[in-house]
């Protein structure tokens, strides 16, 4: 199973709305990644997991909030978000810390925030 | 930080031509350039990748080629097919701390069509 999977696929939501994003693998990868992509652009880096500790925060925002309850999940808890984070949110997983570990990337989930 | 440049941005060719897409990358700690094809709807999804140690790999209709000392590196498309139409981002990363991750830096995006 080489499959990285998210959860919604599409999520409108208001600017005053908690709402959570879901990533699941089960490839027995020990790091996991959340990026944000805007139209015709490419995807932008905001978080790292590695070995289900958070690694990396490229200065994302508070109202984003990433948890990692296990090795296989990748959550994003999103909360009074702006009209400028509606985006594409792409999840992805690499086998572990050392370079040259393919991402791979699931399919996204489409946010809009109106 | 890694910046990464990709040119052109737009890319149209008859089928059965080959298509080329070229990058630059600026931190000279880079040692990893995955190439990535994302159609419409869809995740990334890699197509191949090259290490510093390595000039040139090849699958297939894909190729990739090396240029540490320019610090460029270029996707080779040959006897492309309407199904090679797609955004394709190059990037490039480097070792970070043991414990930390790959930080992938992408490129701009090449939108390929490949007229019938």
């Amino acid at each position: 199973d080489t499959e990285v999977t998210q959860t919604p696929k599409h999520l409108v939501m208001g600017m005053t709305n908690k709402k959570s994003l879901k990533c699941e693998q089960h490839m027995g990868h020990r790091a996991m990644y959340w990026y944000k992509q805007k139209a015709k652009k490419p995807p932008e880096l905001m978080f790292v997991y590695s070995y289900e500790k958070l690694s990396i925060n490229e200065s994302v925002p508070s109202r984003f909030s990433p948890e990692c309850p296990n090795s296989s999940l990748l959550n994003l808890h999103l909360h009074a978000l702006q009209p400028e984070d509606s985006a594409l949110y792409l999840c992805a997983s690499s086998q572990g810390v050392v370079t040259y570990n393919e991402q791979f990337f699931g399919p996204g989930t489409r946010l809009t925030v109106l | 930080g890694e910046n990464v440049e990709q040119h052109p941005s737009t890319l149209s060719v008859q089928e059965g031509d080959s298509a080329v897409i070229k990058c630059t990358y600026s931190d000279s700690a880079s040692n990893y350039f995955p190439w990535y094809k994302q159609e419409l709807g869809k995740g990334p999804q890699l197509i191949i990748d090259i290490r510093s140690n390595v000039g040139e790999k090849k699958d297939q209709r894909i190729a990739v080629t090396l240029n540490k000392t320019a610090k460029h590196f270029s996707l080779h498309i040959t006897e492309t097919q309407p199904e090679d139409s797609a955004v394709y981002f190059c990037a490039a990363t480097s070792t970070q701390k043991k414990s930390s991750g790959d930080k992938l830096t992408f490129g701009t995006g090449t939108r390929l069509a490949v007229r019938p």
